[in-house]
Formats: C-alpha cells, structure tokens, sequence
C-alpha cells in the first residue's frame, strides 16, 4: 500500500531553532507539494516541485524558510529561525504529473502530517 | 483568479440519513479537475471522490455522489446512508490543466449523530 510518509510527525520547539520536516512521497510520483494548514488560514500551498525542481514558492516567506528535493525520495522543509506563529501542521502531498496516455489523474495525496508547535 | 467558496462551516445528519455539503467555485479556465477531501481528526487528508470538468456524467464512489453543475460553477457532495465514521472536515479543491496545484475551500464540519 503506497503512501506518502512525513517525519517527525509531532515537533516542539523553541523560538529561533531550525526545524527540519522531511518526507517520502510515493514512489514513482514526480510532483511534490508542501501545504500548511492552520485555523486562521486553512489550507496554503507554500511550494511544489516536479522533477524536484522547484515550480512555485511563492506561498513561503523567503526569510525563513526553504524547501528542497534533494533526491527523488526525499523533500524537506526547513524553518529557520522559528517563530510562534509558525505552529501549524505541514503536509506533503505527491502526485503523478505525467499520467499514462488516455487517463488524466490530478490526484494529489497526502501523508499524515507533522505537528509544529514553536514556543 | 480561481477561488473555491463553501459556504456551511458545519452540518449536521443523522446516522443512515442523506447530507448534501456544498461548494461553488470560479474559474475561467474549461480543463479542470475538482475533488473532495476528507480530514477526519486524525488530520489524513482522505480523497473521497474526484470528477473531471469534461466529463458530463457525476461521479460516484460507493455512498459518495457528487452533483456537478458546470454552467453554474457548483461541485456538491452528497453522503448516502450517514455512517459514524463520515465525521470529519471535508474539504473541496480545484485543480487546474497544466500546473496540478490545489486551490481548497475552508472546509465544512460534518457532525454525524447517532
């Protein structure tokens, strides 16, 4: 059973720490994409990547954080420094941008998602 | 812009009851793709059901029907003989040709009373 996976799946830290979430998406997807979600804003795409360059990351404040794929099975995303206002949950999704002839998928699916709590 | 509206932050059903959630949505774009989600509180996003803008027939998966209304831009979701387990937030998302990104509404709280 294919799935996306995302480590750590709860974090909590101090304000001014790096943060590092990781995830795995499924294998054979080239699309991936990083979403936040909080009560105020719901859910906000803060960047993707297919072919693991990056095609928009606009939705992320520069300042602090990155996103990068630095292999095919592996994109991470990395706060620093922290503040309180970044707790939230980060999910990755992946997706197959390039489906097989005759069938469209858009699909994108989710891992479980990681807990920031910054303090 | 494309924006997605779901205009009921909560329903309510009954267990073995039908629910209709609701979503509109703006786009000018004719190649399109429109999903509902599912959160329940283990916070997963679930896909529930998908429906491809050029095909006219509504999609269906299991006790999951869409309503898709293309001219009038609304994508609803309708749950068929309400089970506990449905109790969750679900989300509707837009995706358009070309770039895969998901544009999502504020969600809608599906309480399912037993």
């Amino acid at each position: 059973d294919a799935r996306v996976t995302q480590t750590p799946r709860h974090k909590v830290t101090e304000m001014g720490q790096e943060v590092t979430m990781r995830c795995q998406p499924i294998l054979g997807h080239n699309t991936v994409f990083w979403y936040r979600q909080t009560m105020m804003q719901g859910l906000e795409l803060l960047a993707y990547f297919r072919n693991r360059a990056p095609l928009d990351d606009s939705g992320m404040p520069k300042d602090r954080f990155s996103a990068e794929m630095p292999d095919a099975t592996l994109a991470t995303l990395k706060i620093q420094p922290s503040e309180p206002r970044d707790s939230a949950v980060y999910f990755c999704a992946s997706g197959l941008a390039l489906p097989p002839l005759g069938r469209k998928s858009y699909e994108q699916y989710f891992g479980p998602g990681t807990r920031l709590t910054v303090t | 812009a494309q924006t997605v509206t779901q205009s009921q932050p909560e329903m309510s059903v009954q267990e073995a009851e039908t629910v209709t959630l609701s979503c509109t949505y703006d786009t000018s774009e004719s190649d399109y793709y429109l999903f509902w989600y599912k959160q329940p509180p283990s916070r997963q996003m679930i896909l529930v059901i998908r429906q491809e803008a050029y095909k006219q027939q509504n999609a269906t998966e299991n006790r999951f029907s869409v309503n898709f209304q293309k001219a009038a831009k609304s994508f609803s979701l309708k749950i068929s003989d309400s089970q506990l387990g449905d109790a969750a937030m679900y989300f509707c998302a837009y995706s358009y040709s070309g770039t895969y990104k998901y544009i999502f509404g504020t969600g809608t709280r599906l309480k399912v009373l037993a």
